[in-house]
């Protein structure tokens, strides 16, 4: 256990909806990170927060958004879903802001996006 | 950005030693060297990182030569459980932090 806390676990849903995954990251940390891994392929870094503040964007598609709230949990917001967007969704946390290459992310359980 | 390069697959068998070897040539400065072990459907564990020359913990060994642009993950007497898909990546504030996960490289561990 990692100490990362994802929900919900697994969600269904239909094209153009839109849904919220949550995340809670470890006690202390207070980075959070959020990947999408899609079947068979490797993990694609989407955006990085740092104590509520936007540090980093990857390959984040203008339909999805996130924020870090003061309690430092986050939550990565999917809207006008594809079918393409059905995926694995992994939070990641650090203690620190991640610009030291020493600083090591710890990964939740993930939340498993369908779009039918 | 630096990109990282693997062997797309491994196969091993119980009790020898597996060394999976990432090519990063375009290192920066201020990276570092960071390997994850993943499970189908888990994410990501930390395994071990480095900057240079070598590391060890009780789960792996780290290797990296001089010039930083490889660096060799072994593992001793990989079990069944090792089979997973080990990443390699660079971890560090290069214009502008990301982290960057190549494909990864697929243990297959055979009894």
């Amino acid at each position: 256990d990692s100490g990362v806390t994802q929900t919900p676990k697994h969600l269904i849903t239909a094209t153009g909806q839109r849904v919220t995954l949550r995340c809670s990251p470890r006690s202390g940390d207070l980075s959070v990170y959020w990947y999408q891994q899609s079947l068979d392929q490797g993990l694609q870094f989407l955006i990085h927060y740092y104590n509520g503040e936007e540090r980093a964007k990857g390959n984040i598609l203008e339909r999805f958004s996130a924020q870090q709230f003061p309690d430092l949990h986050s939550e990565l917001n999917l809207s006008s879903l594809e079918l393409g967007d059905s995926a694995l969704y992994f939070c990641a946390s650090s203690v620190e802001v991640g610009s030291r290459g020493t600083d090591t992310q710890y990964f939740g359980p993930g939340t498993r996006l369908t779009v039918l | 950005l630096a990109k990282t390069t693997q062997p797309i697959s491994m196969d091993s068998y119980e009790g020898q030693e597996v060394n999976i070897t990432c090519s990063h040539n375009n290192i920066a400065t201020n990276d570092y060297i960071t390997w994850y072990q993943q499970f189908p459907s888990q994410g990501p564990r930390f395994i071990i990182q480095g900057y240079k020359t070598k590391v060890t913990n009780e789960v792996a060994s780290l290797f990296i030569p001089a010039d930083r642009k490889s660096s060799t993950l072994s593992l001793p007497r990989v079990s069944l459980s090792d089979t997973a898909v080990y990443y390699c990546l660079l971890h560090g504030n290069t214009g502008g932090f990301k982290t960057i996960f190549g494909a990864g490289t697929r243990l297959f561990v055979k009894a």
